[in-house]
């Protein structure tokens, strides 16, 4: 079975500093990988996607992931905090033929101004 | 467009009661998921509808449990009797064309279950 460790349920950052979530996961076959925020009071939303193509994934508001496959990460990264980026983030993984998404317990983000 | 609809937002209850949540979910989107939110199990799948039949409903806790979708634009989730432990937020996502690994699963904003 596929599963997903998130490191860390709670990081601070400063406004403008680098925001870096680590996801580490465990999957017998090639896996989908997800990154999804959930904002306060609300439903998750994608972030971002990895689907077998290009290793680097460029997702909204300004985050991308890397998926290395030799340290079964997918880190999510994004250069400069803003305060809208509060929130809670998820990292899930899904196998290839598979619509079953099994979700890492959430990383908790606050910024600091 | 809307996206999904969930109502209600808030539940509370009383232990015993019977409680019906409702999602809505984008139209033409075919593929129709309950989760569970709790703080000491995550986010859990608890039944997946792909053309308004269910197709995987293992992660459904116990007979208490129920879901249907009679069309393609509505699902309900019933808890019949509710426990205090059933209290979490409830997440209806659905997704297009055929549910499958890289299709989106778009979320609703949940509905707050409080059973006392």
């Amino acid at each position: 079975a596929q599963s997903v460790t998130q490191l860390g349920s709670h990081v601070s950052v400063s406004e403008g500093a680098l925001v870096l979530l680590r996801c580490n996961y465990s999957s017998s076959v090639p896996p989908y990988l997800f990154w999804y925020v959930q904002y306060p009071n609300q439903g998750l939303q994608l972030l971002l996607k990895y689907t077998s193509a290009a290793t680097l994934v460029k997702g909204i508001n300004g985050f991308e992931a890397e998926f290395k496959k030799s340290e079964t990460s997918f880190h999510l990264t994004k250069p400069s905090a803003h305060m809208s980026d509060a929130a809670e983030y998820f990292c899930a993984v899904s196998r290839t033929n598979d619509y079953k998404l099994s979700f890492g317990a959430g990383t908790t983000v606050t910024v600091r101004a | 467009d809307a996206g999904v609809i969930q109502s209600p937002r808030h539940e509370v209850t009383e232990m015993g009661q019977e409680v019906t949540l409702r999602c809505k979910p984008i139209s033409g989107h075919n593929s129709l998921f309950w989760y569970r939110q709790t703080m000491m199990r995550g986010l859990e799948l608890l039944i997946y509808f792909n053309n308004n039949v269910p197709i995987d409903d293992s992660g459904m806790p116990e007979d208490r449990f129920s879901a249907k979708m009679p069309n393609a634009s509505f699902s309900t989730l019933k808890i019949q009797p509710s426990e205090p432990r059933d209290s979490a937020v409830y997440f209806c996502a659905s997704s297009q064309p055929a549910g499958g690994p890289t299709d989106t699963q778009y979320f609703g904003p949940g509905t707050r279950l409080t059973v006392l």
